[in-house]
């Protein structure tokens, strides 16, 4: 079975810092990994997503994350947070095969500070 | 296109009483799904449909149903809600291919006294 650990529950960063989200999967084979953001009372919008190809992806708002398969990881990065970025985000894995539910990760709040 | 649409946004039940939960998408996708979230326990998989006629279990099922007669709709019900069954519930849909992205509703807010 996949999952999903996001190793962080709160990270607080300066506005204009950079941020790198941590997200460790387990699956057998390579899989489909997503990275979701929740604004509060909102419901999830995809950033990016790897399914193959380049491990590294570029999403929307400047977001983007690389698929490390020796390490299991697909962190998010950004070179510098605005303060509406504060949310909540999700990594996310799915199967390469069959009906390919998405498994999501317990989710970390980004805090950003002035 | 609307989209994803869930309703109600918001819901009180009393213990033992039922209800559904509504989603309808209009974007054609053969795939639509139920997930509940909780603080600190991120999303779970309830139900899933792959399409019409054809449902499965997730992660957390027990103590609800679902059906999928068309392809825009895909309800959930709660027979007899009990307390542990307050959350926010997430309707979710895509096109069946590997490694689409899922379309999110609002959200239901249900909570059970």
């Amino acid at each position: 079975a996949q999952s999903v650990t996001q190793p962080d529950i709160h990270i607080t960063v300066s506005e204009g810092a950079s941020l790198e989200l941590r997200c460790n999967y387990s699956y057998g084979a390579t899989p489909y990994l997503f990275w979701y953001v929740q604004s509060p009372g909102q419901g999830l919008q995809l950033l990016l997503k790897y399914f193959s190809g380049d491990t590294l992806v570029q999403g929307i708002k400047g977001f983007e994350a690389e698929f490390k398969r020796s390490q299991s990881s697909f962190n998010l990065r950004k070179p510098s947070v605005h303060w509406s970025d504060a949310a909540e985000y999700f990594c996310a894995v799915g199967a390469n095969s069959g009906y390919s539910t998405l498994t999501f990760g317990k989710g970390t709040m980004l805090l950003v500070s002035p | 296109n609307a989209g994803v649409t869930q309703t109600p946004k918001f819901q009180v039940l009393k213990t033992g009483q039922s209800m559904t939960l509504q989603c309808a998408q209009d974007m054609n996708h053969e795939y639509m799904s139920w997930y509940r979230q909780d603080p600190g326990m991120g999303l779970r998989l309830i139900h899933y449909s792959v399409g019409a006629g054809i449902t499965d279990q997730g992660e957390v099922p027990n103590g609800y149903n679902v059906s999928r007669s068309t392809t825009e709709d895909f309800p959930l019900r709660l027979l007899s809600a009990a307390p542990s069954q307050t959350s926010v519930y997430f309707c979710a849909s895509r096109r069946q291919a590997l490694g689409e992205k899922l379309f999110f509703g609002s959200g239901t807010q249900l909570s059970v006294l």
